[in-house]
């Protein structure tokens, strides 16, 4: 089975820390994906990578940016994280049949 | 961009009842995934469909690529299936849009 993995499930941290969320998948996946899942809002996506070093923006950019170094990781950086991005974190990886995604992280910014 | 709707947005159930969840695109597209997410949980992938049914154990998932619709069904439903249902589409080389999920609880 493929296994997407995110470091932590839960996270609090404090308003302009810089927080890293970690991904790593296990299936030499190209395709890795960010996403936000907040209440009455759905999954939004945040980030996306195609490939090694490369990253495309998705919906609400804004106040994130991304690494992809190797390619079965995909870290997702707050650089001064605020209270609005306090929410759940889901990454995800993509191959023919389908998608798969990690547990979540619950990021609490206080 | 395309827009999915989903619907009901909350449905309760007593065990044993038939479910249907309904989702709505209003582009073509290429795939439509039916995902599930228990609570506290990440989401788990149910079915990808392009054209037709699929069944697996007691869930069943139609598309109607014409009229832009999928179904959801659960047969003999079950406290253990209580989940959000989240319909998502996948149009060419655009990432998925997801529907807002629809809110499952089965009571015993």
């Amino acid at each position: 089975d493929v296994k997407v993995t995110q470091s932590s499930r839960y996270l609090v941290k404090r308003t302009g820390e810089k927080v890293f969320l970690e991904c790593v998948q296990d299936m030499d996946h190209e395709n890795m994906f960010w996403y936000r899942q907040d209440p009455g809002l759905g999954l939004r996506l945040i980030y996306f990578s195609y490939d090694v070093k490369m990253k495309e923006k998705g919906d609400i950019p804004e106040g994130y940016s991304v690494s992809r170094e190797k390619k079965e990781r995909f870290s997702l950086i707050l650089e001064s994280a605020s209270t609005n991005q306090t929410s759940m974190y889901l990454c995800a990886s993509r191959a023919i049949y389908g998608y798969t995604f990690g547990s979540g992280t619950r990021l609490t910014v206080v | 961009k395309n827009e999915v709707e989903q619907s009901p947005q909350n449905l309760t159930a007593q065990e044993g009842e038939f479910i249907t969840i309904n989702c709505s695109y209003s582009v073509g597209i290429s795939a439509l995934h039916w995902l599930q997410q228990h609570p506290g949980g990440g989401i788990v992938s149910l079915f990808m469909l392009s054209s037709g049914k699929k069944k697996h154990g007691r869930l069943i998932a139609t598309i109607n690529i014409q009229e832009k619709h999928s179904s959801l069904h659960i047969t003999a439903s079950h406290p253990r299936d209580s989940a959000v249902y989240i319909c998502a589409v996948k149009s060419g080389n655009t990432p998925l849009v997801f529907g807002k999920g629809t809110r499952l609880s089965v009571i015993a």
